[in-house]
């Protein structure tokens, strides 16, 4: 059965640390991986992996896919209070479905 | 451009009502997917709608259903609502599937949120 494990499930840190949030996952037909990060409610898209050792960045943000060991990592530097939300990671199948983790909470304190 | 729209975004229901959820895509997206999500397990696929057909179906019982609309707007039906089908429901619409190797990216609309008493 296709699944996505996120890790750590909740984190809290204090401005100005860097996390590293864990995805892996077992996906037949895999195609992508995904990441967004959902505040209140609409999810809203962060990065698109699709090929594997490329490194997406964004900001503060960066995430990194490895095709071989199936997992990537979102890594998030010098945090703020805004960065404080659900991330979550999908793995999208051939057929566009996605297979979403349960999320890692983030909680970044002043 | 206006994103995801989701009606109604709360409602009540009791055991063994239903109930008829409403998505209206962006603007020139013809794919709609349908999500359910709880805090025990995360975002779970339900279907995907492309050009009024369903293109794609979780592992929902029959009692999820779905369609789409020339306009490409969606609706989803919940019959014989139980409890553990209290939950944020999200609607996401894309263009189509992506031609360059990549999965689509989905924007989300804002949800609607069920309760089942």
């Amino acid at each position: 059965e296709d699944k996505v494990v996120q890790s750590p499930l909740s984190l809290v840190v204090h401005e100005g640390d860097t996390v590293t949030l864990n995805c892996s996952y077992e996906v037949t037909n895999f195609r992508s991986l995904l990441w967004y990060k959902q505040e209140k409610k609409a999810p809203t898209f962060l990065f698109m992996l699709t090929s594997s050792g490329i490194e997406k960045k964004s900001g503060r943000l960066s995430s990194i896919l490895d095709k071989k060991e199936l997992f990537s990592i979102l890594n998030i530097t010098a945090t703020q209070t805004g960065d404080s939300a659900v991330y979550l990671c999908a793995a999208a199948h051939n057929t566009d479905k996605l297979i979403f983790g349960t999320g890692t909470r983030l909680q970044v304190f002043p | 451009k206006a994103g995801v729209t989701q009606t109604p975004r709360y409602l009540i229901k009791t055991r063994g009502q239903q109930v008829t959820l409403s998505c209206s895509p962006i603007s020139g997206h013809r794919s709609v997917s349908w999500y359910q999500q709880t805090p025990g397990q995360g975002l779970q696929f339900l279907f995907e709608y492309f050009s009024e057909t369903q293109r794609n179906k979780g592992n929902f019982p029959g009692r999820f259903s779905g369609r789409q609309f020339s306009n490409s707007r969606s609706e989803m039906n919940v019959s014989t609502l139980e409890l553990g089908d209290s939950a944020l429901y999200l609607c996401a619409s894309s263009k189509d599937r992506s031609v360059y190797g990549g999965a689509n990216v989905l924007t989300f609309g804002a949800g609607s949120r069920l309760t089942v008493l």
